[in-house]
């Protein structure tokens, strides 16, 4: 059974960077023709899509987030991350990992981490 | 545009069809996922196109497409199934994925 579980800084002062890691278990982030996505929820709103890598480091982007976003993985690990430069109060929401499964005419995002609240403030 | 657009809540008595809907431009190209959120949790993968459920889904839900709408559709909704259901594709580049605005589903 896959687990995925972020962990990082659960404050960040604004203009800051936003870092977080999601560490995969029960299976190598390698294998398989998987993506590794990062979504956030602000309280009480839906989900917004951040952006995906595959295990050759490709991404794609959130057009709206794309200029402040760098997803990056580290396979020997087991882990992936998410950088977001300059935050803002608007950052601040709960953010999760998860994995996709891709084939082109379908997708869907099969195992999530719990997520974890990263709230921007001084 | 790539917008998915959902309406806010819908309710359901006890045992009824509860039908939720998601429009799109881009849904006249791809499929739809769906997910199901409790309070507190994480987003939890219910389907995709028609019939495509993960083990543990129980087959009460189900989907359809239909030009640019697609729909989630529980048929006999139990006290369990209330929660805020998102849709889910890509945008026009096929290269981004987008969240529906959510439904939240009040079993009554």
């Amino acid at each position: 059974q896959v687990q995925l579980q972020e962990s990082g800084p659960g404050l960040v002062k604004p203009s800051q960077t936003l870092s977080l890691t999601c560490t995969v278990s029960g299976g190598s982030i390698s294998s398989g023709n998987y993506y590794w996505s990062w979504i956030r929820q602000p309280a009480g709103k839906g989900l917004e899509w951040i952006g995906r890598l595959d295990t050759s480091g490709s991404t794609n982007y959130n057009p709206s987030l794309k200029s402040r976003v760098t997803i990056s993985i580290d396979t020997s690990k087991n882990q992936f991350s998410l950088r977001l430069s300059s935050v803002t109060a608007a950052d601040t929401a709960v953010y999760f990992c998860a994995r996709v499964v891709d084939k082109w005419n379908y997708f869907y995002f099969d195992y999530w981490g719990q997520g974890t609240l990263v709230t921007v403030s001084s | 545009s790539s917008e998915l657009t959902q309406d806010p809540a819908v309710s359901v008595a006890l045992g009824q069809t509860v039908r939720i809907t998601c429009q799109g431009d881009s849904l006249r190209s791809y499929y739809a996922s769906w997910y199901q959120q409790k309070p507190g949790q994480a987003p939890v993968f219910v389907l995709y196109g028609k019939t495509n459920r993960p083990s543990g889904i129980p087959d009460r839900f189900s989907g359809s497409s239909s030009g640019n709408t697609v729909t989630l559709t529980i048929t006999g909704a139990q006290a369990e199934d209330e929660a805020d259901y998102y849709c889910n594709s890509r945008d026009s580049s096929g290269y981004h994925y987008v969240f529906g605005t959510g439904t939240k589903v009040t079993v009554l």
